[in-house]
Parts: structure tokens; C-alpha cells; sequence
């Protein structure tokens, strides 16, 4: 089936360790985009990609890494550097050629707890 | 700071009554978009319109752009215990950057 998938659904890291979260999708997209939700709060851009080898920072990149090597991954490194991580976060993933049509496509999100 | 802002930021309506929420942006967009999201889950596109669209109708869903207002609305029809979630605008700028709003949640009463 087609779609986006997140993996892990839930990670708990210590403090000072980076991790990575992982998104794949097999949509053919362009565009992918990193999101961190916290509790009742809106989504806040975190990075997004519109070709491969290529991303922009978004409002919140601090603390965060990107690569997009393929167009089908987009993994996201939260390090250590990142203040506070724990949050949900959520990959998304749209076509780009053309914009009037650029409706997005979610994974389910990864929860992350820094314990 | 985000592009979007949601009013209100909850709403407790009853079964069969229509829901209004209205979202406010900053910037020239390309298209404005609604989605819902279930507690915990991603989110589900609803509805897209273009910056040269007024008005768009999806079933029980009715959008409206004001572009000189930088301002859209979202209107549920006869809603739905189904229809408790949170919803959200999220822009679109010619930059294919996506920036969403803090969201309105929504509950339906039986």
C-alpha cells in the first residue's frame, strides 16, 4: 500500500545521546517535511525538502539535522544539542510540481521521551 | 512564530449543530489548507483553496478565503460525535514551505 511510514511509534532516549527518527515513503513525493507537536500545541516546522540533496531550515531547526539522500527518506537526528526534545513529531510528505495541488500526507508520529 | 492562528482554540457544540472556526495568516500564500487530527494520531487533509479561490464545499465542509484579510474560515455542517477532533489551517507559500496553525479543538455532544 501506498503511504508515509514513521518509525519508531514510541523512543525514549537519555539525556545527551542523539537520535534519529525515521520516515519513508513509497507516495513518489518531492516534498517531505519534519514537524514537533507538544502537548495541545499546534505543529511548528521543524525542516522540510523540496528535491533530493536539498532542505531548508524551518522555524525551529535548532537543535535538529536533516539528510535527504533519497526521495523516498527524510530521517530526522534530534541531538543533543536540542534542549528540549521530548515531543511528538511528525513527518509529512506532499508532490511539488505542482503547488496549487500540494495537499499533504502524514505518518502517524513518533513520540520521543527524554528520560 | 507561527503562520497560522486558529480562533477559538476550543469549541463544544451538540450533535446536529454547525461549527465555525476561523484561521488568521501573516503572509502571501499559495493555498490554504484544513486538517483534522484524532488524539495522538497524524493528520488527515481536508480541504485545500487556491489564493484565487473564494469558496470551496467538500460534503458537510465549507471553506472561505479572504486574501485581503488574510483570513479563512472552516464551517462543519450537522455535525457528528465523529467529528470531535482538533483542526487545523496550515499555509502554503511558493516556497512549498507548509506552516500550520496552534489548531481549534473541537467536541460534539451527544
Amino acid at each position: 500500500d501506498g503511504g508515509i511510514t514513521q518509525s519508531p511509534k514510541y523512543l525514549f532516549r537519555k539525556e545527551g545521546q542523539n537520535v534519529t527518527l525515521s520516515c519513508e515513503q513509497n507516495l513518489n513525493h518531492d516534498a517531505m517535511y519534519w514537524y514537533r507537536q507538544d502537548p495541545g500545541q499546534g505543529l511548528r516546522l521543524i525542516y522540510y525538502s523540496q528535491i533530493v540533496n536539498d532542505f531548508q531550515k524551518g522555524d525551529i531547526a535548532e537543535g535538529y539535522s536533516v539528510s535527504r539522500e533519497k526521495k523516498e527518506s527524510f530521517p530526522l537526528t534530534v541531538t543533543s544539542a536540542q534542549k528540549n526534545p521530548t515531543a511528538f513529531y511528525l513527518c509529512a510528505s506532499s508532490l511539488r510540481g505542482n503547488i496549487g495541488n500540494t495537499e499533504a500526507f502524514f505518518g502517524q508520529g513518533t513520540r520521543l521521551t527524554v528520560v | 512564530s507561527q503562520q497560522g492562528e486558529e480562533d477559538p482554540q476550543a469549541l463544544s457544540i451538540q450533535e446536529g449543530e454547525n461549527a465555525t472556526m476561523n484561521c488568521s495568516y501573516k503572509t502571501s500564500i499559495n493555498n490554504l489548507q484544513w486538517y483534522r487530527q484524532n488524539s495522538g494520531r497524524g493528520l488527515v487533509h481536508l480541504i485545500l483553496i487556491r489564493s484565487n479561490e473564494r469558496e470551496k464545499h467538500s460534503g458537510r465542509l465549507r471553506v472561505t478565503l479572504d486574501t485581503s484579510k488574510k483570513s479563512s474560515s472552516l464551517l462543519i455542517t450537522a455535525s457528528r460525535a465523529a467529528d470531535t477532533a482538533s483542526y487545523f489551517c496550515a499555509t502554503v507559500t511558493n516556497d512549498y514551505k507548509l506552516s500550520f496553525g496552534a489548531g481549534t479543538t473541537v467536541t460534539v455532544r451527544a
